[in-house]
C-alpha cells in the first residue's frame, strides 16, 4: 500500500519569498514521486518527477524537489515566488509492479501575496 | 492539436439523463485513465485502460461506464447519476502504465 500526505492545505507566501510545499509518502517499495500543478479551471500539469538517480530534481518554472529516503519526503521548493505560481499543487507516488498507478495527496493551495 | 483534450469542458445534467464524456490523446500513448476530483478530496483513480483493455476498475458504481474503442480515445458514459457525483472528471494518458501520466483539462460535471 502507498499513501501521500501533504502538510498544509493552504500556504501563503509573499512575492519574492521562498516557496516550500511539504510532501511525505509511504511506500513498501522504492517509489516514483511526482509533483503536479493545477491552475484554476485546468487539468494537472507535471512539474517534476523522481524515478531513480539524482535525488535533487529540477522541474519547470524554477521549481525543484529533493527525494530524502530517510525522511520519506519529497518537498517542493522555489527560491522566489511569483504571482503566476498561485495554484494548487499535488504530490503523488506511484505503486510498484507493472502498473504504476498514481496515488495523490490532498493538494496544497498556494497563494502569492503582492 | 496536441496533448490530451476533453469534451465537454462543462456539463450539467439531471439524475435521469444519459450523457458521455470524451477524452482524446494525441501523444501516441497506449494507456488511458479516468480520475474523479471532488472538492476537499484527493484525486480518485476510476479506470485504467492499457492497449484498449480495461486493467483497473476501482470499485466504481455501474452508473459510470467506460469505453475505449482505440488507444487514442476514451469515453465515460454516465447514466442515472447522483448529486454526489458532481466533480471534475480528469482524463490522463501515458506511454505505458508505468510511465508518467499527462492530464487533460477535465470536464466539470454538475448533477442536479
Amino acid at each position: 500500500a502507498q499513501s501521500v500526505t501533504q502538510l498544509g492545505s493552504h500556504v501563503s507566501v509573499s512575492e519574492g519569498a521562498l516557496v516550500l510545499l511539504r510532501c511525505n509518502y509511504s511506500s513498501s517499495v522504492p517509489p516514483y514521486l511526482f509533483w503536479y500543478v493545477q491552475y484554476p479551471n485546468q487539468g494537472l500539469q507535471l512539474l517534476l518527477k523522481y524515478t531513480t538517480g539524482a535525488t535533487l530534481v529540477k522541474g519547470i518554472n524554477g521549481f525543484e524537489a529533493e527525494f530524502k529516503k530517510s525522511e520519506t519526503s519529497f518537498h517542493l521548493t522555489k527560491p522566489s515566488a511569483h504571482m503566476s505560481d498561485a495554484a494548487e499543487y499535488f504530490c503523488a507516488v506511484s505503486s510498484s509492479g507493472s502498473a504504476r498507478q498514481l496515488t495523490f495527496g490532498s493538494g496544497t493551495q498556494l497563494t502569492v501575496l503582492p | 492539436e496536441t496533448g490530451v483534450t476533453q469534451t465537454p469542458r462543462h456539463l450539467v445534467m439531471g439524475m435521469t439523463n444519459k450523457k458521455s464524456l470524451k477524452c482524446e490523446q494525441h501523444l501516441g500513448h497506449n494507456a488511458m485513465y479516468w480520475y474523479k476530483q471532488s472538492a476537499k478530496k484527493p484525486l480518485e483513480l476510476m479506470f485504467v485502460y492499457n492497449f484498449k483493455e480495461q486493467t483497473e476498475n476501482n470499485s466504481v458504481p455501474s452508473r459510470f461506464s467506460p469505453e475505449c474503442p482505440n488507444s487514442s480515445h476514451l469515453f465515460l458514459h454516465l447514466h442515472t447519476l447522483q448529486p454526489e457525483d458532481s466533480a471534475l472528471y480528469l482524463c490522463a494518458s501515458s506511454r505505458q502504465t508505468q510511465e508518467t501520466q499527462y492530464f487533460g483539462p477535465g470536464t466539470r460535471l454538475l448533477v442536479l
